[in-house]
């Protein structure tokens, strides 16, 4: 699989948009940009995904350029429970079976 | 929907123990398991998938005959720590994906996770 980008760390203001970049420069047409986070010692929860389109739900909403190169999670009222570990995966879909190789993530924190 | 539960939670044992930790899909089948493993301040790390009714494939590096792994049904998947010692204290997350050909088929729902303590 590709691999991915994401700067070490960031802070937001609450209530804030926050927006969290991601480079994907060598995805392949058939790889989906996965969206997941880390809240400290919990289970990761899954946010979003997509392949080409903007998608959006109840959690965020997630922008893909064009190209495919790179892509923005974008929270957008942040709230202080939204301090987390944000990872941002490529993935195959493979019915199921494929694996997430989690990388370092993005440390974000909300400001009060 | 698409719950995955651990348990224990939490579980503090003596070296040379072995240590049981379930993973269950509470609202869906899951075709497919994994086992992630988490050192402090360090990312996940998979030891291994699993799929119903056959043997689960090991990441390089995991030993299987000390991480045993059972995915007897579409809900229930256990991983068992054999002889345990202080260095395979970790955060063990277990995670579920409804598999099959359907929209959302592919992610990855995970458990709240197991805090492993070794003495």
């Amino acid at each position: 699989d590709a691999k991915t980008t994401q700067p070490p760390s960031m802070d937001c203001a609450e209530g804030r948009a926050a927006n969290l970049p991601c480079n994907h420069s060598t995805i392949s047409g058939n790889e989906y940009v996965y969206w997941y986070r880390q809240i400290h010692s919990q289970g990761p929860q899954y946010i979003i995904h997509g392949l080409k389109n903007n998608e959006t739900n109840e959690m965020a909403s997630l922008i893909i350029t064009e190209d495919r190169k790179s892509s923005t999670l974008i929270l957008p009222h942040a709230t202080l429970r939204d301090t987390a570990v944000y990872y941002c995966i490529l993935l195959i879909s493979n019915f199921g079976n494929e694996k997430l190789t989690f990388g370092t993530g993005t440390r974000l924190t909300i400001i009060p | 929907g698409a719950v995955v539960s651990q348990h224990p939670s939490r579980v503090i044992c003596k070296s040379g123990t072995s240590v049981k930790i379930e993973c269950r899909s509470l609202d869906f089948q899951a075709t497919t398991m994994f086992w992630y493993r988490q050192f402090p301040k360090q990312s996940l790390m998979l030891m291994a998938t699993s799929n119903e009714g056959s043997k689960a494939t090991y990441e390089q590096g995991v030993e299987k005959d000390k991480f045993l792994i059972n995915h007897a049904s579409l809900t229930l998947s256990t991983l068992t720590v054999t002889s345990a010692h202080p260095e395979d204290s970790s955060f063990y997350i277990c995670s579920a994906t409804p598999g099959g050909t359907g929209v959302g088929t592919d992610t990855q729902y995970f458990g709240p996770g197991t805090r492993l303590t070794v003495l």
